[in-house]
């Protein structure tokens, strides 16, 4: 089974511009969420969608957003980049059910922004 | 969400068993408790996962005292290529994504 994949792998932008990356998750796991690491911060939590919704929210300025499709496969863009949006972005799948037991994350190898 | 704290940093040598504790205090009667191993570069991988009492896998043992506020990943007979920084979460049901708190960086030496 494919694991968790994201594009890009890495990405160089200017101050000011915005970026889009991709994360496509494992087949069949319908909760996405997206991470932010960086050697100050540590790996903070962005938001989680599952089911095209956005479910739940970490503590990031509004010009942090995503969104995610009907085939599962997420989206987050970062508009009016700063030198400290500079990072390795982090995207997790699971699977959750109807049940809604705990699930493993499954993460990919993440795209690091580098910010001029 | 239950706030986890552990050691900042570990060393140990080659063949030897590392213990890392972490305290969750504050832990809910949903919450479980989950370790995650990260390389540089590289997103984190699942160690293991447990509720209560000892969970063992193919690569690790967790042990989780019957109050549940702290819990012990333990890793048998560690080599180089265990270096990495482990992570202690803990979360509720699969509703909210979980927290990850700083991490323990073991650095393990020949």
């Amino acid at each position: 089974k494919a694991g968790v994949t994201q594009t890009p792998r890495y990405l160089i932008k200017t101050r000011g511009q915005q970026v889009t990356l991709s994360c496509s998750p494992i087949s069949g796991h319908r909760s996405v969420s997206w991470y932010q690491q960086t050697p100050g911060q540590g790996l903070q939590f962005l938001f989680e969608y599952f089911s095209e919704t956005q479910r739940n929210k970490g503590n990031f300025p509004g010009r942090f957003s995503g969104r995610q499709f009907s085939n599962s496969r997420s989206e987050m863009n970062v508009s009016t980049l700063e030198l400290g949006d500079s990072a390795l972005y982090l995207c997790a799948s699971r699977r959750t059910t109807a049940r809604e037991g705990y699930n493993e994350q499954f993460f990919g190898p993440g795209t690091r922004l580098t910010v001029l | 969400l239950a706030k986890t704290t552990q050691p900042i940093s570990m060393d140990s040598y080659e063949g030897q068993e590392v213990n890392i504790t972490c305290s969750h205090n504050n832990i809910a009667t949903n919450d479980y408790i989950t370790w995650y191993q990260q390389f540089p570069s590289q997103g984190p991988r699942f160690i293991i996962q447990g509720y209560k009492t000892k969970v063992t896998n193919e690569v690790a043992s967790l042990f989780i005292p019957a109050d549940r506020k702290s819990s012990t990943l333990s890793l048998p007979r560690v080599s180089l290529s265990d270096t990495a920084v482990y992570y202690c979460l803990v979360g509720d049901t699969g509703r909210r994504a979980l927290t990850f708190g700083s991490g323990t960086r073991l650095q393990v030496q020949p």
